[in-house]
């Protein structure tokens, strides 16, 4: 089984501000099958990025991803108010497919 | 518009049998792959399974076979999760979605459901 490692646990910016999200994966995995996924409370997540750099249907260019290998990152460029929320990393290329543990990102 | 139903929230006991279910409310259901994913109260998302309504492939998460049942009715384009003897630790949220078009079982979730809440307690 492939882990998902997180980090940091918790992010506390302030609106405007940069916000960098690593994923770590146990082994190689290939940028083709890594998402990122934004969830608020009492909602279901959300779909964010897929193919480690895609953007998903409707979302906004502050969102980007990169990497490779066993190392992934997603940005949010300039925060807003409604981003403040966990992300979780996944990879699909592979059986189990796993998450990470997730990302609070809070307000500071 | 693209959208996954799902079932209202149960209260069972342990021992209980139950069904929650998924339905596509938009789009080519038989064509699309659908999975089940567990979020147990504060935690995580867990990977339960998938399933291919056109032919009912299934494929499930080594910590969820046998524990489960993924199914599916493609004449009322719902999926399904049952448990035949619910345990006080299945008590979460559970959502289905379905996976980007395209890469066949190797998709990203990309349409959720709203999720069903499950509580098992004596």
């Amino acid at each position: 089984e492939i882990v998902l490692t997180q980090s940091p646990g918790t992010l506390s910016l302030s609106p405007g501000e940069r916000a960098t999200l690593s994923c770590r994966t146990s082994q190689s995995v290939s940028s083709t099958y890594l998402a990122w996924y934004q969830q608020k409370p009492g909602q279901a997540p959300r779909l964010l990025i897929y193919g480690a750099s895609s953007r998903a249907t409707g979302i906004p260019d502050r969102f980007s991803g990169s990497g490779s290998g066993t190392d992934f990152t997603l940005t949010i460029s300039r925060l807003e108010p409604e981003d403040f929320a966990v992300y979780y990393c996944q990879q699909y290329g592979y059986s189990p497919r796993t998450f990470g543990q997730g990302t609070k990102l809070e307000i500071k | 518009e693209v959208q996954l139903v799902q079932s209202g929230a149960e209260v069972k006991k342990p021992g209980e049998s139950l069904r929650i279910s998924c339905k596509d409310a938009g789009y080519s259901f038989v064509n699309s792959w659908i999975a089940w994913v567990r979020q147990m109260p504060g935690k995580g998302l867990e990977w339960m399974g998938l399933i291919y309504p056109g032919d009912s492939d299934t494929r499930y998460s080594p910590s969820f076979q046998g524990q489960v049942t993924i199914s599916a009715d493609k004449s009322f384009s719902t999926a399904y999760l049952q448990w035949s003897s619910l345990k006080a630790s299945d008590t979460a949220m559970y959502y289905c979605a379905r996976l980007v078009a395209g890469f066949g079982s190797y998709g990203a979730f990309d349409i959720w459901g709203q999720g069903t809440m499950v509580i098992v307690s004596s």
